[in-house]
């Protein structure tokens, strides 16, 4: 089946730094939205990006789907955005159409 | 963005009986469903996917007969555990989204069978 695989698995910053999230994927998709889950379990849209880049406020998305992989930018980072981030994709997977498949997950931790 | 709602957040059962989760699209209306388990520390992962009408679509490993899943409207979708045990004990998350779309997500359910 198809592979999608977050990276770093863990990341610690500072309150006001910057990172980069990445998501990488074995197989075509038809789209690919990044989440937030908070401590609570829900999960908040992020950005619905199937190509292109993105911006909304400190939050930024570039899925480049030719070679694979999107990016998720925080930016100036905040103690409210710590949290796990999930990239998820939309296709054709193991016969079935139309499935949305989870990455494996970032845990970012900001610190004050 | 759109809302989905999932009820009940939290129960508790007796192993051996039967619960029932619920999703719903409250502001649109969702021809696809997706339910969704997920284990402390982990990813979420697929369990079934529904279309309004038709049976759902199982992932492997997932038994269709403990895990029934109902979509019978295109507001609507049930899960129900049955004859939970203590290893069921999980957070399920419900989601929905029409074509062309992007998919919303419950708040999600934590389980617990004792």
């Amino acid at each position: 089946g198809i592979q999608v695989e977050q990276s770093p698995p863990d990341l610690i910053l500072q309150e006001g730094a910057n990172s980069t999230l990445r998501c990488n994927f074995s197989d075509s998709v038809n789209n690919l939205q990044w989440f937030h889950q908070n401590p609570w379990g829900q999960l908040i849209n992020l950005f619905y990006i199937p190509s292109g880049t993105k911006q909304n406020g400190r939050l930024s998305a570039t899925t480049v789907a030719t070679e694979r992989y999107s990016l998720l930018y925080i930016s100036s980072s905040q103690t409210t955005d710590s949290g796990v981030y999930f990239c998820a994709l939309l296709g054709s997977y193991g016969g079935a159409t139309n499935k949305l498949i989870f990455g494996t997950g970032t845990l970012l931790a900001v610190q004050p | 963005g759109a809302v989905v709602s999932q009820h009940p957040s939290r129960v508790i059962c007796k192993s051996g009986t039967s619960v029932k989760i619920e999703c719903r699209s409250l502001d649109f209306q969702a021809t696809t469903m997706f339910w969704y388990r997920q284990f402390p520390k982990q990813s979420l992962m697929l369990m079934a996917t529904s279309n309004e009408g038709s049976k759902a679509t199982y992932e492997q490993g997932v038994e269709k007969d403990k895990f029934l899943i109902n979509h019978a409207s295109l507001t609507l979708s049930t899960l129900t555990v049955t004859s939970a045990h203590p290893e069921d004990s999980s957070f399920y998350i419900c989601s929905a989204r029409n074509p062309g779309t992007e998919a919303f997500f419950g708040q999600g359910t934590r389980l617990t069978v004792v």
